[in-house]
């Protein structure tokens, strides 16, 4: 059975600050999504990433598939990227590309 | 910018009542999911439709659920006779299925109160 696994659960960070969110998971995987959800509770889809690197304006998203680990940075961070941050993998050998979803990790930003 | 539609935001019904929940994915993909999310809790996926059928689907998804995808456009979820444990966030979530894992991109959700 996958896990998927994040830390911190909760984070605080001062305006300007990077951000770093890690998430672990325990079988292999052929890609992993990171997500975020608004207090509202909409899910905005931020990355989907099978290796390496991606990049999208202040979001860089990094993944080692050997090591079973993916981060998440955010630089120059804002309190507009207060939200809830969540990983989900999906787990090789699936045909339907179902998602194993992490518990979140809620970031504040403050002013 | 394409985005998946859901109907309604916020459902309330009475324990045993049948609800339909709606979702219009985007046009041109091919996978559709639903997943809820029960206040506090992660979110876990309920079933997964691919080709006019399911392809698979999680021990939640038991004989109270059903998915149709009764048109072209529209993909819905019903839930026969609702339980108090049955309130939470419905997110229903397309992709295009092309050759391995795609990206996922997911509606506003319904929320379903049962009272």
């Amino acid at each position: 059975k996958n896990e998927v696994e994040q830390s911190p659960q909760n984070l605080t960070a001062q305006e300007g600050e990077f951000i770093t969110i890690n998430c672990s998971y325990s079988v292999g995987i052929s890609a992993l999504h990171w997500l975020q959800q608004h207090p509202g509770g909409g899910i905005v889809s931020l990355f989907m990433l099978s290796s390496g690197k991606k990049k999208h304006g202040r979001l860089i998203a990094t993944i080692n598939i050997q090591e079973k680990h993916s981060s998440l940075h955010i630089t120059a961070s804002h309190p507009r990227d207060s939200a809830v941050y969540i990983c989900a993998a999906v787990p090789i050998g699936g045909s339907n590309y179902k998602l194993t979803f992490g518990k979140g990790t809620l970031l504040t930003v403050n002013p | 910018e394409p985005e998946v539609t859901q109907t309604p935001s916020h459902q309330v019904t009475q324990m045993g009542q049948e609800v339909i929940l709606r979702c219009v994915p985007i046009s041109n993909h091919l996978y559709f999911y639903w997943y809820r999310q029960i206040l506090g809790q992660k979110v876990e996926f309920l079933v997964s439709f691919y080709n006019n059928e399911i392809s698979e689907k999680s021990e939640i998804f038991d004989d109270q659920f059903s998915v149709e995808r009764p048109d072209g456009s529209n993909f819905t979820l019903k839930i026969r006779s609702t339980k108090l444990e049955d309130s939470a966030m419905y997110f229903c979530a397309s992709s295009e299925g092309h050759r391995g894992a795609q990206q996922q991109f997911f509606g506003p959700g319904t929320r379903l109160t049962v009272l």
